[in-house]
C-alpha cells in the first residue's frame, strides 16, 4: 500500500530564506507525486507534479521538487521565501489502479517578516 | 473556465437533520471524489467515483452517501448528521490516469450542532 509522511506540521522560515518542505513516500510500483498548495479559504491547487519525465521538477511560483528514488523522496523547495508563499502544502502519490491520490498530513507553511 | 463548483460554501445544520452538499465540474471528467480536512488529519476519502454510476467507498465513508446519476454531479449526502462530522469538506474531480492533475472545489466548511 501507498503512504506519504510529511515532516513538520509546521515549518517557519523569514522572509528570504530558503524553503524546504519534506515529503517521503511508499510505493511498491513506481509512483506518480504530487505538491498541491493551499491558501487560507480557499481549495487546493496543483504546484507541480512528478511523472517520470525528469527528476527535477519545476512548479509555479517558483517552486521546485526532486524525485529522489533511493531515498523514496520528494522534497519541496523555493531558493527565497516570500510573504504570499504562508500557507499549507501538502504532497500526495498516485499508484493505484483506482486512480486515488493518498496524501500526506500536511505542512503549514510560515514566513516570518 | 474550467472548475469545480461546491455548494453551500458555510452551512451549520442540527444534528439529525438531512442535509446535501451539491458538487458539480464542467471539465468532463470521469473521477470525482470527496474527502473531509480536518486539522493535523491532512485529506481523508469519504467516497469517489471512476463513472457515472461507479461509486466506492473511500476511508472514512460512514455516516455519508453518494449518487452518481451524471457524469458533472456528485452529490454528498448528510442522512443523520452529528457533531463529529462538523469539517471542512472538498469536492475534486480528475481525468483518468495515474498522473493526472485533481481539480477541488472551494470547500464547504460544516458545523453540525
Amino acid at each position: 500500500a501507498q503512504s506519504v509522511t510529511q515532516l513538520g506540521s509546521h515549518v517557519s522560515v523569514s522572509e528570504g530564506a530558503l524553503v524546504l518542505l519534506r515529503c517521503n513516500y511508499s510505493s511498491s510500483v513506481p509512483p506518480y507525486l504530487f505538491w498541491y498548495v493551499q491558501y487560507p479559504n480557499q481549495g487546493l491547487q496543483l504546484l507541480l507534479k512528478y511523472t517520470s519525465a525528469a527528476t527535477l521538477v519545476k512548479g509555479i511560483n517558483g517552486f521546485e521538487a526532486e524525485f529522489k528514488k533511493s531515498e523514496t523522496s520528494f522534497h519541496l523547495t523555493k531558493p527565497s521565501a516570500h510573504m504570499s508563499d504562508a500557507a499549507e502544502y501538502f504532497c500526495a502519490v498516485s499508484a493505484d489502479s483506482n486512480y486515488q491520490l493518498i496524501w500526506g498530513a500536511g505542512t503549514k507553511l510560515i514566513i516570518k517578516p | 473556465e474550467a472548475q469545480v463548483t461546491q455548494n453551500p460554501r458555510y452551512l451549520i445544520t442540527v444534528t439529525g437533520k438531512k442535509l446535501t452538499v451539491t458538487c458539480s465540474q464542467n471539465m468532463n471528467h470521469e473521477y470525482m471524489s470527496w474527502y473531509r480536512q480536518d486539522p493535523g488529519l491532512g485529506l481523508r476519502q469519504i467516497y469517489y467515483s471512476m463513472n457515472v454510476e461507479v461509486t466506492d467507498k473511500g476511508d472514512v465513508p460512514e455516516g455519508y452517501k453518494v449518487s452518481r446519476k451524471e457524469k458533472r454531479n456528485f452529490p454528498l449526502i448528510l442522512e443523520s448528521p452529528s457533531p463529529n462530522q462538523t469539517s471542512l469538506y472538498f469536492c475534486a474531480s480528475r481525468p483518468q490516469g495515474l498522473n493526472t492533475e485533481a481539480f477541488f472545489g472551494q470547500g464547504t466548511r460544516l458545523t453540525v450542532v
